[in-house]
């Protein structure tokens, strides 16, 4: 069974542009979760998506917006970016419910300079 | 506030000895428990998940839950050197996942 997949692998923007991150769940799995990684935070929440509907968000601005489609592929968007969004960027799905564990794509790392 | 702590480490093993990991959880209501092993440059990748109070026993690891304390652990027996990387607590409640900031665990051969 293929694992999450998640494209780009890497990317490099500047300040003020915007970026689009793509996120395929295992196939069957219909959650999707998206986390922003950096050595100083750890690993945060951005939000959550099931059936098409944001489930849950955390605590990021309104630059950070996403959405899923009809396959439960996700994407995310990141406008006006900022030096310190620069940060490896992570997908996880599940099946649906509170006790399905979560699986972790390779990610995306953002360099913005 | 969900929080989730963990001691940064890093904790240093020799091999074949056993690593003991540990984390604290705030949030009473929270339903189910996770240890993500994450090597350098790389995703979290899934090892261990808990649910009721208890130990669980998995190959070489161990994870140990205890919601009265509020307290999750990992245990790690016979550590080898390609055991050294950052382990991540997590705690779902609902939906969210929250990770602690990790431990790095070295292993000397």
């Amino acid at each position: 069974k293929a694992g999450v997949t998640q494209t780009p692998r890497y990317l490099i923007k500047t300040r003020g542009q915007q970026v689009t991150l793509s996120c395929s769940p295992i196939s069957g799995h219909r959650s999707v979760s998206w986390y922003q990684q950096t050595p100083g935070q750890g690993l945060q929440f951005l939000f959550e998506y099931f059936s098409e509907t944001q489930r849950n968000k955390g605590n990021f601005p309104g630059r950070f917006s996403g959405r899923q489609f009809s396959n439960s592929r996700s994407e995310m968007n990141v406008s006006t970016l900022e030096l310190g969004d620069s940060a490896l960027y992570l997908c996880a799905s599940s099946w649906e419910g509170t006790y399905n564990e979560q699986f972790f794509g390779p990610g995306t790392r953002l360099t913005v300079l | 506030q969900k929080e989730v702590e963990q001691n940064s480490g890093p904790l240093s093993v020799p091999e074949g000895a056993i690593a003991s990991l540990n984390c604290t959880y705030s949030d009473r209501g929270s339903q189910s428990f996770f240890w993500y092993r994450q090597y350098s440059g790389k995703s979290p990748e899934l090892i261990m998940s808990i649910y009721s109070n208890g130990d669980k026993e998995d190959g070489r690891f161990t994870a140990q839950l205890n919601k009265a304390s509020q307290y999750v652990s990992l245990l790690i027996r016979d550590s080898q050197p390609s055991d050294s990387a950052t382990y991540l607590c997590a705690v779902k409640k609902d939906s969210t996942l929250t990770f602690g900031k990790g431990t790095m665990l070295l292993v000397s051969p």
